[in-house]
């Protein structure tokens, strides 16, 4: 089965610039989640959609930070305007029933972002 | 919210045990989770305990302790490509379920 894919894997860019990542997850998965990992952290979650409603954006900086799920699939997550500590590798995962058990997450490989 | 903690950094010898520990200060506890996570890599899920005891996986083992708010995560017959960073990773019921993960720990397996 294919994984959860992200692109693009890395990205740097300039503070005051905007940014978009890209996310694809695990057919038939219903939850998809967009973490963000600073370097020597565990990942901290930005926001959950359940297809393409969202569950939990309350740790999402709404003022710079944005996402969507237009279709129930695919996901996106913009940065605009990034400052240096938005520095960090963000993370996309989906699941099947987050409530459910066995409960498990599968993540993509991430996205590498340098704010400079 | 939920208060995870887990030792910064591990070293252990190839061939070893090694037993990596989690604590955590939650109400309304619904689930921990061991994740494995090599630098530059994407977490992997390890385990998944609920309920009290013992969890074994071939050479990975969790254990959980609801009563003390305690988790450990053992691997036996360490090997090089052990070498990652162990996520400690705690849901509660109701609201989102998301598990809330700690900082991690880092494991070094030398020869």
């Amino acid at each position: 089965e294919a994984g959860v894919a992200q692109s693009p894997r890395y990205k740097i860019i300039e503070k005051r610039q905007s940014v978009a990542f890209w996310c694809n997850p695990i057919s038939g998965h219903a939850t998809l989640y967009w973490y963000q990992q600073i370097l020597g952290q565990g990942p901290k979650l930005l926001i959950q959609f359940q297809n393409n409603g969202v569950v939990d954006d309350s740790q999402l900086p709404k003022d710079r930070f944005s996402a969507e799920r237009l279709k129930g699939v695919d996901s996106t997550l913009k940065i605009q305007p990034a400052k240096l500590e938005d520095s960090a590798v963000y993370l996309c995962a989906s699941s099947l029933d987050p409530a459910g058990d066995p409960y498990e997450q599968y993540f993509g490989p991430g996205t590498r972002l340098t704010v400079t | 919210g939920q208060n995870i903690d887990q030792p910064t950094e591990m070293t252990a010898t190839e061939g070893a045990i090694v037993q990596i520990n989690c604590t955590y200060q939650t109400s309304g506890f619904n689930g921990l989770f061991w994740y494995q996570q090599h630098a530059g890599e994407a977490p992997t899920f390890l385990s998944y305990n609920v309920l009290d005891g013992l969890e074994e996986k071939g050479r990975f083992s969790s254990f959980l302790s609801r009563s003390k708010g305690y988790s450990y995560l053992l691997l036996k017959e360490l090997q090089m490509k052990d070498s990652a960073s162990y996520l400690c990773a705690v849901r509660v019921k109701g609201g989102s379920y998301i598990p809330t993960f700690g900082r991690g720990t880092s494991l070094i397996v030398h020869p």
